[in-house]
């Protein structure tokens, strides 16, 4: 049991370029999330998807879009990336709503210069 | 809007010693509190957990307190060792939604 993979582990991007972050968990669990993770802050919600086929917005949102591929898999989009964005990137898995644990993946360090 | 506020954001104790730290929320729904340890270069991992309706939790050498009352959770760690060195998260979180709340974090370290 792998739990929640995270591709890739590091990424260095230049203003303006694009990316796609990838997260897959084969706990079979029906809800994922994004999180980004910056010193001092704690983790921060970006996107969740409560079951297939749904996607909300978290508490930063902005700059970042997301596709909920299938059960296993939940990927993050930046469209245009800015130095704002450097950050840890954390997916997260739970069987349901708020009432659950969360299972984390192992991160992406993206650096925006 | 909703908050957790956590303290101390650093923590050092002689191994051996307990630690202990303090979490505050501030939405009165909140009913599941988990704590996470996140090593260096990993994700945060679920140590321990509580929902409202106990007070207390227990698991070894870690445990957990909650009061509703005046909406604080507390982590316990007793004969800490080195091996607990590491960054502590709390959440509180509620029935019917996906937003986890957490906290800034603390990182304990363990003086061999």
């Amino acid at each position: 049991n792998a739990g929640v993979t995270q591709t890739p582990k590091f990424q260095v991007l230049k203003t303006g370029q694009s990316m796609t972050l990838q997260c897959a968990q084969d706990m079979n669990h029906n809800s994922m999330y994004w999180y980004r993770q910056d010193p001092g802050m704690g983790l921060r919600l970006i996107y969740y998807s409560a079951s297939e086929g749904t996607t909300d917005k978290g508490e930063v949102p902005n700059g970042y879009n997301v596709s909920r591929l299938n059960k296993r898999e939940f990927s993050l989009r930046l469209e245009s990336a800015a130095p704002s964005q450097t950050s840890v990137y954390f997916c997260a898995s739970s069987v349901g709503q708020g009432n659950s644990p969360l299972h984390f993946g192992n991160g992406t360090r993206l650096t925006v210069t | 809007g909703e908050n957790v506020e956590q303290h101390p954001s650093t923590l050092s104790v002689q191994e051996g010693d307990s630690a202990v730290i303090k979490c505050t929320y501030s939405d009165s729904a909140s009913n599941y509190f988990p704590w996470y340890k996140q090593e260096l270069g990993k994700g945060p991992q679920l140590i321990i957990d509580i929902r409202s309706n106990v007070g207390e939790k227990k698991d070894q050498r870690i445990a957990v307190t909650l009061n509703k009352t005046a909406k604080h959770f507390s982590l316990h760690i007793t004969e800490t060792q080195p091996e607990d060195s590491a960054v502590y998260f709390c959440a509180a979180s509620s029935t019917g939604t996906y937003k986890y709340i957490f906290g800034t974090g603390t990182r304990l370290k363990v003086l061999a």
